[in-house]
Order: C-alpha cells, then sequence, then structure tokens
C-alpha cells in the first residue's frame, strides 16, 4: 500500500488551470497537516504550500497566492491543489507530503505539469 | 523567500565522511530547530533522512547525522558508500509560516 498517490498531472496551456489530487492511504489525512513541493525539471525543491489538520489554516509560497488552492476532502481521504492562471514557470513534478516530527516524513511519487502552448 | 544555501557539490571516497552545509538566516535554520534533510535519487521522490536538526527517522543510517550552529545546519555522511550518491536537500520552517528548501547539493562517490 502506497500511503500518498497523486493524479491529475498533465499538458495545459498558459492562463489554464488544473486540479491535483493525492490520495492518502494508511492514515488519515486529516491527523497532519499536508504539504505540496514542486520540482521543475532539473531544479530545487520548492514548497508551494499546505493546510492544516482542520483545515482552517493555510499557507503559500509567494509566487503562487492567488494563484493556487488547497484543499482537502475527508471523507475521500484526499489533498487536492487547484491551480489556476498556469504560467510556463510552473511547470514541476508536484508532490503531496505529510508533516511529521517537523519535517516532510511521506512523500508521494509526484504528477508531472507541464505549462505550455 | 530566497532559497537556503548549499554547496552544489560535494564528493568523497567510500569509507570518508563529507559534511553538507545549508546556511540561511535568523528567520529560518538560525530561528528554529525545525531543519530536515532529505535524499533523493535520480527520478525518484524526496526520502526523509534528518528531523529537528539532529534526529534521525526509524531506518535511516546512524552514517547520517545532523547540526546547527547559528544559521547554518549541516548534514554529515560517515563511511561513505555507493549507495549515498544521490541529490540532498535541507528544509526549515520560517517565521512567515512557510516552509524554505536548499539549492540542493549533489553527492559524488569517487
Amino acid at each position: 500500500e502506497v500511503p500518498l498517490v497523486e493524479s491529475g498531472g498533465g499538458l495545459v496551456q498558459p492562463g489554464g488551470s488544473l486540479r491535483l489530487s493525492c490520495l492518502a492511504s494508511g492514515f488519515t489525512l486529516s491527523s497532519y497537516w499536508m504539504s505540496w513541493v514542486r520540482q521543475a525539471p532539473g531544479k530545487r525543491l520548492e514548497w508551494v504550500g499546505n493546510i492544516k489538520q482542520d483545515g482552517g489554516e493555510k499557507y503559500y509560497v509567494d509566487s503562487v497566492k492567488g494563484r493556487f488552492t488547497i484543499s482537502r476532502d475527508i471523507a475521500k481521504n484526499s489533498l487536492y491543489l487547484q491551480m489556476n492562471s498556469l504560467r510556463a514557470e510552473d511547470t514541476a513534478v508536484y508532490y503531496c507530503a505529510r508533516h511529521h516530527l517537523t519535517a516532510f516524513d511521506i512523500w508521494g511519487q509526484g504528477t508531472m505539469v507541464t505549462v505550455s502552448s | 523567500q530566497s532559497a537556503l544555501t548549499q554547496p552544489a557539490s560535494v564528493s568523497g571516497s567510500p569509507g570518508q565522511s563529507i559534511t553538507i552545509s545549508c546556511t540561511g538566516t535568523s528567520s529560518d535554520v538560525g530561528g528554529y530547530n525545525y531543519v530536515s534533510w532529505y535524499q533523493q535519487h535520480p527520478g525518484k521522490a524526496p526520502k526523509f533522512m534528518i528531523y529537528g536538526v539532529n534526529n534521525r527517522p526509524s531506518g535511516v543510517s546512524d552514517r547520517f547525522s545532523g547540526s546547527k550552529s547559528g544559521n547554518t545546519a549541516s548534514l554529515t555522511i560517515s563511511g561513505l558508500q555507493a549507495e549515498d550518491e544521490a541529490d540532498y536537500y535541507c528544509s526549515s520552517y520560517t517565521s512567515s509560516n512557510n516552509w524554505v528548501f536548499g539549492g540542493g547539493t549533489k553527492v559524488t562517490v569517487l
């Protein structure tokens, strides 16, 4: 059983939208802070944003504020990343990751998002 | 939020020890004991190696250790092995309620 599985990536035109999903297995997603982290091809890891256990607090890196929204569905034990007004610089592998012990202890396998015309 | 500063590459021979530095500011590395380290092999997801500056999760070899002094954290790999060849990233919590990663360090086993 893979703890975190992302899906929803693909090719999208600049200015378009995409919603990524992250299905959690083996633990209750709503018991942990959860983050999205991305990695552009050949580049470093970049934290995108996170959501508190109760969904009451969300934080984002400046470059995606106002364009990306993190949400979750407790019943489906799933995390989402709604991405709007996509830009070429948003092209990356997107990982969901669980927060535990002051770190990101579990990562999904990632889903690739390509923004190109 | 600027990335934490790591050397682009570090190399060592099998059996040697190497240290990777991770420099931030008093608003991130220096202000919190929330520094963690990740190992990433090509095409794979990152793997959690160190948390809380100097703690190892279960299953991680004791050849990996972490430390911090001021605004700089460090990861030391002792008894370097071929399987340690990978990219390594540090991460820290920040005063802006954000998280930041380092630029990454490529470790080469000669």
